[in-house]
């Protein structure tokens, strides 16, 4: 069946410094890929998202990057921050259908 | 406006006895989803609804699992004879509309712990 992995699973970065969070998907048919972010004891809520026919996208110090031959796609923070500690969802899906499949999440800490 | 509510926000049962989860979508969102997550875990998928319909239920961990949505707006998951693996936390999320893909906005979840 269809799956994300998500790597790394921990990730503690220098305050200003960039961290970088990648995501593999086996479904070739997928064309979504949006980024959540869950603060602790918060809903999950949407940060980025991309779609097949880019192969990058940014929002301020924000950035995804897709590689549909590879089926892979990045999340970058640059110049991050102390709120910018959470747990980062990637996800995949298909225009065809609804389900969207999650990875497993990565824990980011920020270190002052 | 008003997001995704859901209710309760914690639930304390006890083993073997039926709980309902209740979802109040934003309104005029025709799709509607139901996630599992359990603490410190990933988002695992239950069930979508596109309007009243459930098209993929395939999520759904057991046949204790259900849920219907009615008038094209509230949801209610109910699981029966509970077990201390559903302890979980059970997030709602609905989205103006399935195929291109909009943003799904999330509820604050119930909390369900079974003793």
């Amino acid at each position: 069946g269809e799956n994300v992995e998500q790597h790394p699973s921990t990730l503690s970065v220098q305050e200003g410094d960039s961290a970088v969070i990648k995501c593999t998907y086996s479904d070739s048919a997928s064309n979504y890929f949006p980024w959540y972010k869950q603060e602790l004891g918060k809903r999950p809520q949407l940060i980025i998202d991309i779609r097949s026919n880019v192969g990058e996208k940014k929002d301020q110090r924000i950035a995804v990057t897709l590689n549909k031959t590879a089926k892979h796609f990045s999340l970058h923070i640059t110049e991050t921050q102390p709120e910018d500690s959470a747990v980062y969802f990637c996800a995949a899906s298909r225009s065809s259908a609804s389900k969207i499949i999650f990875g497993s999440g990565t824990r980011l800490s920020i270190r002052p | 406006g008003a997001g995704v509510s859901q209710s309760p926000s914690n639930k304390v049962t006890e083993k073997g006895k039926d709980v309902e989860l209740r979802c109040d979508p934003i309104s005029g969102h025709t799709a509607l989803y139901w996630y599992r997550q359990s603490l410190g875990q990933g988002l695992e998928f239950l069930i979508y609804f596109q309007g009243n319909s459930a098209p993929d239920k395939s999520g759904l961990p057991s046949d204790r699992f259900s849920a219907e949505r009615t008038g094209g707006s509230v949801s209610t998951l109910t699981i029966q004879r509970t077990q201390q693996e559903d302890s979980a936390v059970y997030l709602c999320a609905s989205s103006p509309r399935t195929g291109r893909q909009e943003t799904q906005y999330f509820g604050p979840g119930t909390r369900l712990l079974v003793l």
